[in-house]
């Protein structure tokens, strides 16, 4: 059974760089598929923010591209999320997830439990 | 970027009810369309995808249809543990995009 679980600093200051980790059981990421991050601000919509192949294959969003980094680890089988910049419109709760099938754009089908980020000085 | 437009943004139902939620894209999309419910506290779960095609593990009261700018996530008879938020989202191009979410509610 895949499992991804998101870690990380709940709290984050304006200006900062928002760093999250996501570790995957029960699959190997350098056996395929691609894996993204999606954000969602309290009571609000899903925003997705990027996705990666194991082989560093990245493509983001580009309202935030200018601000991400996404990243792998396949020796960790962790993947990794840079924000920098941060304002309080990055408050959210961050979820990373599991593209379905091969195709580079999918929909997700495993996710995190997702993790809150607050931006606040 | 497709928008992707729910209707209705909210609706109250009762156990046994039939509901229909559409879910309109700016562009078409082909059946490039995936369906998520969302209880609170919870991480979306995958319900469809390919606008019609039922994710292992998901009861077939739930249906997908449609292609191109129109789809369609129907529960047939709702159940207790249907009362949640639905999202769609499309996968025909980047930037992957969501729908703003329909809430069902209990009547």
């Amino acid at each position: 059974q895949v499992q991804l679980q998101e870690s990380g600093p709940g709290l984050a200051k304006p200006s900062e760089t928002l760093s999250l980790t996501c570790a995957v059981s029960g699959y190997s990421i350098s056996s395929g598929f691609y894996w993204g991050w999606i954000r969602q601000p309290p009571g609000k919509g899903l925003e997705w923010i990027g996705s990666i192949y194991y082989n560093e294959d990245a493509y983001y969003n580009p309202s935030l591209k200018s601000r991400v980094t996404i990243s792998v680890d396949t020796s960790t089988n962790q993947l990794s999320l840079n924000l920098t910049s941060v304002t309080a419109a990055d408050t959210a709760i961050y979820f990373c997830a599991r593209q379905q099938g091969g195709r580079i754009v999918s929909n997700f089908d495993y996710w995190g439990q997702g993790t809150l980020v607050t931006v606040s000085s | 970027d497709i928008q992707m437009t729910q209707s209705p943004s909210s609706v109250s139902a009762s156990v046994g009810d039939r509901v229909t939620i559409t879910c309109r894209a700016s562009l078409g999309i082909r059946s490039w369309l995936a369906w998520y419910q969302q209880k609170p506290g919870k991480a979306p779960k995958l319900l469809i995808y390919g606008a019609s095609s039922l994710q292992s593990g998901v009861p077939s009261r739930f249906s997908g249809s449609g292609s191109g700018t129109e789809f369609t996530l129907t529960i047939s008879s709702l159940q207790p543990e249907d009362f949640a938020t639905y999202f769609c989202q499309q996968s025909n191009s980047f930037p992957i995009t969501f729908g703003q979410g329909t809430r069902l509610e209990i009547k």
